[in-house]
């Protein structure tokens, strides 16, 4: 059974870096052809895709929000991080993250229940 | 603002069937696989398409995908009330090496 769940803080201050963590279960990011993304969504707002990171540790990030924002994995974990510098209230929001495969890519098909992340000025 | 667009709102009865567009680029759209998603009020968004016309495990034959040029376009058909939510369509740009949302649509069904 494929799981995923964010966790983070529910509150940050303007400037301050937010980490945001995805545990997963029931498949492995070792596995070729897997992927993990991060897929936000402001209250009220459409969805906006954030970043991806592949098996083979492939990177890809949003082009508006590329130089804040990294991506990493820990395999043995089963965890993915997001790491977004310089927070300002709009990137308060709902943040997700998802599975992708090959077989849907670029698509996911299984996603996380989110996680509520408002930044305060 | 979404580089892909969609209307804002559709609407149509209950048995009807309804349509939404996407309209993108040769960047994305026009040369890549295209997928929409159903998002019903406080749940994540479920995968309704991909592949611009596969349907995953469980979603029934009603929803349906197709493309033309640089749009795209979700059916939906025998329309109820269950299906009131937003839909988002998405593909991959190759340009920007990224996956693109559009801008959603609600859809009610009166």
């Amino acid at each position: 059974q494929v799981t995923l769940k964010e966790s983070g803080p529910a509150l940050v201050e303007s400037t301050q870096t937010l980490t945001l963590t995805c545990t997963f279960a029931g498949f492995s990011l070792m596995t070729r052809g897997m992927r993990v993304n991060w897929i936000r969504q402001p209250p009220g707002k459409a969805l906006e895709w954030l970043a991806r990171i592949d098996w083979d540790d492939d990177k890809f990030y949003s082009a508006s929000l590329k130089t804040r924002l990294t991506i990493s994995k820990d395999t043995s974990n089963n965890q993915v991080f997001l790491t977004i510098t310089d927070t300002d209230p709009v990137d308060t929001g709902t943040y997700y993250c998802a599975r992708g495969t090959t077989e849907v890519t670029p698509a996911f098909d299984y996603w996380g229940q989110g996680t509520l992340v408002t930044v305060s000025s | 603002q979404s580089v892909l667009t969609q209307p804002p709102s559709v609407s149509a009865a209950p048995g009807q069937k309804v349509t939404i567009s996407c309209s993108g680029s040769s960047s994305n759209i026009g040369n890549n696989y295209v997928f929409w998603y159903q998002q019903l009020p406080g749940t994540a968004p479920k995968l309704l398409i991909y592949d611009i016309h596969k349907r995953p495990s469980g979603i029934p034959d009603r929803f349906s995908g197709s493309k033309s040029g640089t749009s795209a376009t979700l059916g939906i058909t025998g329309l109820q009330t269950g299906d009131e939510a937003d839909y988002y369509c998405g593909a991959w740009d190759s340009s920007l090496s990224a996956v693109l949302f559009g801008g959603g649509t609600k859809l009610t069904v009166l």
